[in-house]
């Protein structure tokens, strides 16, 4: 089945980087566009980045942008999430999410389970 | 940037009951309007998406209307699995910068 797996989240002390990875399986992934979506303890959701099916284009939330670097392996079906400069507010849950379009109007139809950062000195 | 408010952002019902919540856009997004839920510890699932169209394996009870600045997300009867949170988003931003909004919780009376 379609599926998406997050890994790599941990206590990192703030200014110090962290590596998330997303593993995709059951459908072709280098033919989708992927998100990475955050949500801090107790809040709602927040777009993150979103990388295009072949890498040629990135686009990130003005919060982490110049901090965070969204790449693609797309011969290891890989999503990947470097985070550098980490700060208290960018402890979340953090989740990958398949990019679907109807017509032009995009939407995220699979979510992965979600992994936790913690920025704590 | 386009900033997206949903309302209520918390609701209490019973089961049975007709809820709607709506969103409302800072700035027309035709209909750029995605909607999800969320239970507790949980990674959100896709209701609606292009502001009415519902996703595969949705109950029918779910449905989603507007566009432009205003959109509701109606259950029409609630049954005791929607008790979660709820969130639209919109994807109509260029170059994309998704938002969403912050969120309606809905409860049991």
């Amino acid at each position: 089945q379609v599926q998406l797996v997050e890994s790599g989240g941990g206590v990192v002390q703030p200014g110090r980087s962290l590596r998330l990875s997303c593993a995709a399986s059951g459908f072709t992934f280098n033919n989708y566009g992927i998100n990475w979506v955050r949500q801090a303890p107790g809040k709602g959701l927040e777009w993150v980045a979103l990388i295009s099916y072949d890498g040629s284009n990135k686009y990130y939330a003005d919060s982490v942008k110049g901090r965070f670097t969204i790449s693609r392996d797309n011969s290891k079906n890989t999503l990947y999430l470097e985070m550098n400069s980490l700060r208290a507010e960018d402890a979340a849950v953090y989740y990958c999410a398949k990019e679907e379009h109807y017509v032009n109007i995009a939407f995220m139809d699979v979510w992965g389970q979600g992994t936790t950062v913690t920025v704590s000195s | 940037d386009i900033q997206m408010t949903q309302s209520p952002s918390s609701l209490s019902a019973s089961v049975g009951d007709r809820v709607a919540i709506t969103c409302r856009a800072s700035q027309s997004i035709s209909s750029y309007l995605n909607w999800y839920q969320q239970k507790p510890g949980k990674a959100p699932k896709l209701l609606i998406y292009a502001a009415s169209s519902v996703q595969s394996g949705v109950p029918s009870r779910f449905s989603g209307s507007g566009s432009g600045t205003d959109f509701t997300l109606i259950i029409s009867s609630l049954q005791p699995e929607d008790f979660a949170t709820y969130y639209c988003q919109q994807s109509y931003s260029d170059p994309q910068m998704y938002t969403f909004g912050q969120g309606t919780k809905l409860d049991i009376k």
